[in-house]
């Protein structure tokens, strides 16, 4: 059982460079979400989604793009991507937003702008 | 807008001794889910314990227990007799009932040292 699946695990961008931040579940999750970790600070929500085709901005949503064209990806998209966009980015999926639905986390990918 | 503070951003333990984290937060909502996560230097997020609102009961996982004082809008985790493995850095987050499809809600973390 993969659980939540990111990739790459590492990625060093340029100053207005483009990518994309894949992430996949075998949960048959609904709920999708991501998430930035800087340093010393807990995650801040980029975007959600609560099934496939339905998006939804996070708190820090400005500069990424998302997409949820199925339900077992939601991948994020870096435009123009900028310093202060280094960050660590995590996946996250869960059944639904009960208190027995946890979110089970990717391993995060380490992301550096220069 | 739901706040989550944890005042302590670096706690150190001797093994085998006790330690709580604090973690206090803000919000209106009477029906919510509280959490504490794990967080390893493999940058893994690990679910240690999670508590409902409408519970009194604190919740308990084997050496990991909550002290959950709602009208103080405070839920500390307490790590008994630590062990090496449990260095970390610990994540309180908070989430509502019934309607969290924007997922948790995070403090900005503790990190833990065990000392051996």
């Amino acid at each position: 059982n993969a659980g939540v699946t990111q990739t790459p695990k590492f990625r060093i961008l340029k100053i207005g460079q483009s990518m994309t931040l894949q992430c996949a579940q075998d949960m048959n999750h609904n709920y999708m979400y991501w998430y930035r970790q800087d340093p010393g600070m807990g995650l801040k929500l980029i975007y959600y989604s609560v099934g496939a085709g339905i998006t939804d901005k996070g708190e820090v949503p400005n500069g990424y793009n998302v997409s949820r064209s199925t339900t077992e990806d939601f991948p994020l998209r870096l435009e123009l991507a900028a310093p202060s966009q280094t960050s660590v980015y995590f996946c996250a999926s869960s059944r639904g937003t009960e208190y027995n639905s946890p979110l089970h986390f990717g391993n995060g990918t380490r992301l550096t702008v220069t | 807008a739901q706040t989550v503070t944890q005042s302590q951003p670096e706690m150190s333990v001797q093994e085998a001794e006790t330690v709580t984290l604090s973690c206090t937060y803000d919000t209106s909502e009477s029906d919510y889910y509280l959490f504490w996560y794990k967080q390893p230097p493999s940058r893994q997020m690990i679910l240690v314990i999670r508590q409902e609102a409408y519970k009194q009961q604190n919740a308990t996982e084997n050496r990991f227990s909550v002290n959950f004082q709602k009208a103080a809008k405070s839920f500390s985790l307490k790590i008994s007799d630590s062990q090496l493995g449990d260095a970390a850095m610990y994540f309180c987050a908070y989430r509502i009932s019934g309607g969290g499809a924007d997922g948790l809600t995070f403090g900005k973390g503790t990190h833990l040292i065990i000392q051996p």
